[in-house]
Formats: structure tokens, C-alpha cells, sequence
């Protein structure tokens, strides 16, 4: 089946950028798609982009699509300790939706 | 908030029992999505409904089912619980089947003993 893989962990400085990578196997993915989820909490949706895009710029995120390696990523600028929460990385062809596992992201003061 | 609300917030079953959990979608999203997130792992797809049919399913045994309702509330029914089943259980609604956009509810946690 299609996968998506992210690393599980990611530990930065306050004020410093985060950036979370994630690959992906499904060649007909149309959308791709970053999510938060905090403790306890339901996935937050952070942004999404469509599969012929290359960037996405919102605020202090930044996603960044490269197709033909089937990598995403996503920059965290002036990370703050309430980033601090699981990432996810998804992608969609269709109906449903497949996740990678998450990158837990720690924000150090 | 993302108005998607489910109940309720917490569920403890014994094995063999059957469980219902709700959600209530966005008013005007004829879509709902239920996904099942095992401890340290990321949301895994069960199905889709739309306009109160299913439209689309994953890896999931029959003994897994929903129903959705126009009023925007839907179900998702498990029989014969088993203790892998203990999760949490999010649904996610959209504006159409397809869209780019799914809003998530809290989930709900089932513990299966």
C-alpha cells in the first residue's frame, strides 16, 4: 500500500525554525497536508497544498512540495513553546486520507 | 474549534461488547470521515459517508460500520470488540467527498479491557 514516513522527532530553540520533513509513495496524490494535534486534543488542520504547487507561504509556515522526490516539508518560522505538539503529514487521491505516524516537536525556552 | 463535535469523550468496553460513537458535523458538510488513531501512531482511514451512503472504505472488517443522518450527525458502530481496538476515534467532515478540507472533531477514546 501507499506509505507516508516523517522522523518522530524534532527538538529546537525558541525563536529558531523547525522544519519537518516527510516522503510520501502515492504518485497520484492531489493534495498534501499538514496537521497539529495536541495532547488530548483532535488533529488541527495547519495548511494544505495541491499537488502542482511547488510552495506555500502562510504566515509563519511554509510548505514546500517536491513531486518528483515525493518529499514535503514544512518550516516552522520563529518557533514558539506553543508549536510544541505531534505533526502530521498527510496525503489524499481521493476519498480517503493516509497519515505518517507524526513528528513530535519539542520547543526548548 | 473547528465545529465538529463527537461524544462522547471518553468509553471503556469490555471485550466481545458493541459501541456506538457520534459525531456531528459542520452544518452544510454532507461529508464525514471516520479514522481510527492507535497510541503513537497517526490517524488510519475506516470509511467515508456521503449523503448517507458509504463512499469509499479502508482496511477495516465489516464488524466496523456507520451511518450517517441529514441532520449532519453520523455513527460509527463496532461489534465485537476486540482489545486492539482500544484508540482514539476522530471524525472529519467536509464540504463535498473529495475536498481538500477536513475538519476534524476531538475524538473519541476507547479503551477495550
Amino acid at each position: 500500500g501507499e506509505d507516508v514516513e516523517q522522523s518522530l522527532f524534532l527538538s529546537v530553540r525558541e525563536g529558531d525554525s523547525s522544519v519537518i520533513n516527510c516522503t510520501y509513495t502515492d504518485s497520484s496524490s492531489t493534495y498534501l497536508y499538514w496537521y497539529k494535534q495536541e495532547p488530548g486534543a483532535g488533529l488541527q488542520l495547519l495548511t494544505y497544498i495541491f499537488s502542482n504547487m511547488d510552495m506555500k507561504q502562510d504566515q509563519r509556515l511554509t510548505v514546500l512540495l517536491n513531486k518528483k522526490d515525493k518529499h514535503l516539508s514544512l518550516r516552522i518560522a520563529d518557533t514558539q513553546t506553543g508549536d510544541s505538539a505531534i505533526y502530521f503529514c498527510a496525503e489524499s487521491s481521493g476519498n480517503d486520507m493516509r497519515f505518517g505516524a507524526g513528528t513530535r516537536l519539542t520547543v526548548k525556552p | 474549534e473547528t465545529g465538529v463535535t463527537q461524544s462522547p469523550t471518553h468509553l471503556i468496553k469490555t471485550r466481545g461488547q458493541q459501541v456506538t460513537l457520534r459525531c456531528s458535523s459542520q452544518s452544510g458538510h454532507n461529508t464525514v470521515s471516520w479514522y481510527q488513531q492507535a497510541l503513537g501512531q497517526g490517524p488510519q482511514f475506516i470509511f467515508q459517508y456521503y449523503r448517507e451512503e458509504e463512499n469509499g472504505r479502508g482496511n477495516f472488517p465489516p464488524r466496523f460500520s456507520g451511518l450517517q443522518f441529514p441532520n449532519y450527525s453520523s455513527e460509527l458502530n463496532v461489534n465485537a470488540l476486540e482489545l486492539d481496538d482500544s484508540a482514539l476515534y476522530l471524525c472529519a467532515s467536509s464540504l463535498t467527498s473529495g475536498s481538500d478540507e477536513q475538519y476534524f472533531g476531538p475524538g473519541t477514546r476507547l479503551t477495550v479491557t
